[in-house]
């Protein structure tokens, strides 16, 4: 189950099952979204991207959702794995002229159990 | 090809004492983003930089803390007169320009963990 409290929010899953994990952004002009992932001691690591002229990408085992309606992304992990315990954190670009504007969500823990 | 070096990994220091993180981008890339990640949370924009300047500075605290990326060499995020509150794992992250992630992406490193005692 998912639990929010003063720390990160943790969603625990047996290993198998699929995962979800939700994400709400706050800028309807943010044009491009990643998914992260955050292993312990470790910086963060490209899992999958989309564009927000579009409503949902696959990769390998993984699917990202984007709803801009609602300004809500998910990321779907498919038959979830002991490595796949990290953190996870959705990231929001914001176009401008010059650079790079990314702003990351506050993460979401995610532990696979035995 | 050695990806976005950080170092140290670790950095303690005391009280009042300055610390010192270097960031090494990728090879080819000259544009920096620091980023500061306080336990159990996002990472928050601290500055921008590409050689020799400082192109965004808008999560930079306005006191205490500096950053510079010279022509030659990584660049430095220094903390002058750390306090316990400065105590957080610093991200850097490269791209080879100032476009579009999607034809520029960022590469992050693993991070300087500060302890601040």
């Amino acid at each position: 189950g998912e639990s929010v409290g003063l720390h990160l929010p943790t969603l625990s899953v047996q290993e198998g099952d699929n995962s979800i994990i939700n994400c709400a952004y706050s800028n309807s002009a943010s044009d491009y979204f990643i998914w992260y992932k955050q292993e312990s001691g470790k910086g963060p690591q490209f899992i999958i991207d989309i564009r927000s002229n579009m409503d949902k990408r696959q990769g390998q085992r993984v699917t990202v959702l984007l709803n801009k309606t609602v300004k809500h992304l998910s990321l779907q992990i498919a038959a979830t794995q002991p490595g796949d315990s990290a953190v996870y954190f959705c990231a929001e670009n914001r176009p401008r002229n010059y650079g790079q504007n990314f702003v990351f969500g506050p993460g979401t823990r995610l532990s696979v159990l035995p | 090809n050695a990806g976005v070096m950080q170092n140290p990994r670790h950095l303690v220091r005391r009280r009042g004492q300055e610390a010192r993180l270097r960031c090494s981008p990728m090879k080819g890339h000259s544009h920096v983003y620091w980023y500061r990640q306080l336990p159990e949370e996002g990472l928050k924009f601290m500055v921008y930089l590409q050689k020799e300047n400082i192109i965004d500075e808008s999560g930079m605290p306005k006191e205490r803390f500096s950053a510079e990326f010279p022509k030659e060499g990584p660049s430095i995020l220094r903390i002058q007169q750390v306090v316990r509150g400065d105590s957080a794992a610093y991200f850097c992250a490269s791209s080879h320009s100032p476009g579009h992630p999607l034809n520029s992406p960022l590469h992050f490193g693993n991070g300087t963990r500060l302890t601040v005692t």
